[in-house]
């Protein structure tokens, strides 16, 4: 069956430092990958997404950045936070001919 | 994507079958009825899809009206751990889908938090 890592699952980082949010994939291949960012008491708003390899596109313009290294791997980074960019992070994977998104637990960042 | 609308709160004795609502009066043809449940501090788990036939999988029963316009998630026998926050969404089946393109961006409304009591 397939799984969704997500990892740390929590994390406090001082205004200005940099990110590195990791989302790993099990058990499909090529899996199309999403970043999505709540506030709290908000919605899902999508960041990122990605159909493969090295294949990022942008939803929202901000000083956040993906990358996608290896096939079931997605990468969500900053060189700056910002107090802003506090919230649950989550990754989500949807397979080809489905339209199902998968969740995974999530990240926790609060920027200080 | 079709506007749903979902009570804001529900309270659901352990034990027994959870019916949460969801009006999406507004559906057109090709639209299916999806449903997530968001548990505190966790990211949405799927739990179950439908366009017209009414389904069922191992977590839970989804009833669509014969027109469409509203559906029924229903828990069959409530857990504490079903509290959570149910998200009714409706959207079409993107032919993209098939080819991987396209965003298929994900949108929540503010769902209905469910709370089981002992």
């Amino acid at each position: 069956s397939q799984t969704i890592h997500q990892w740390p699952a929590t994390l406090v980082q001082p205004v200005g430092s940099p990110l590195s949010l990791e989302c790993t994939v099990e058990g499909t291949s090529n899996p199309n990958l999403y970043w999505y960012r709540q506030a709290a008491g908000r919605g899902l708003q999508l960041l990122f997404y990605s159909v493969g390899i090295g294949q990022i596109s942008s939803e929202v313009p901000q000083n956040l950045s993906a990358s996608r290294p290896q096939d079931r791997q997605f990468i969500l980074s900053s060189k700056k936070l910002l107090l802003s960019d506090s919230g649950f992070y989550l990754c989500a994977w949807r397979g080809w001919g489905t339209d199902t998104q998968y969740f995974g637990p999530g990240t926790r960042l609060t920027v200080l | 994507d079709a506007k749903t609308t979902q009570p804001p709160s529900m309270d659901c004795a352990e034990g027994r079958a959870a019916n949460l609502p969801c009006n999406h009066s507004t559906i057109s043809g090709n639209e299916y009825v999806y449903w997530y449940r968001q548990i505190h501090s966790q990211g949405p788990q799927y739990i179950i899809h439908g366009l017209k036939n009414n389904e069922t999988n191992e977590m839970a029963s989804l009833i669509i009206t014969e027109d469409r316009k509203s559906s029924t998630l229903i828990l069959p026998h409530a857990t504490l751990r079903d509290t959570a926050v149910y998200y009714c969404i409706v959207r079409a089946r993107t032919g993209l889908a098939y080819s991987g393109a396209g965003s298929y961006q994900l949108t929540f409304g503010k769902g209905t938090k469910l709370s089981v009591i002992p």
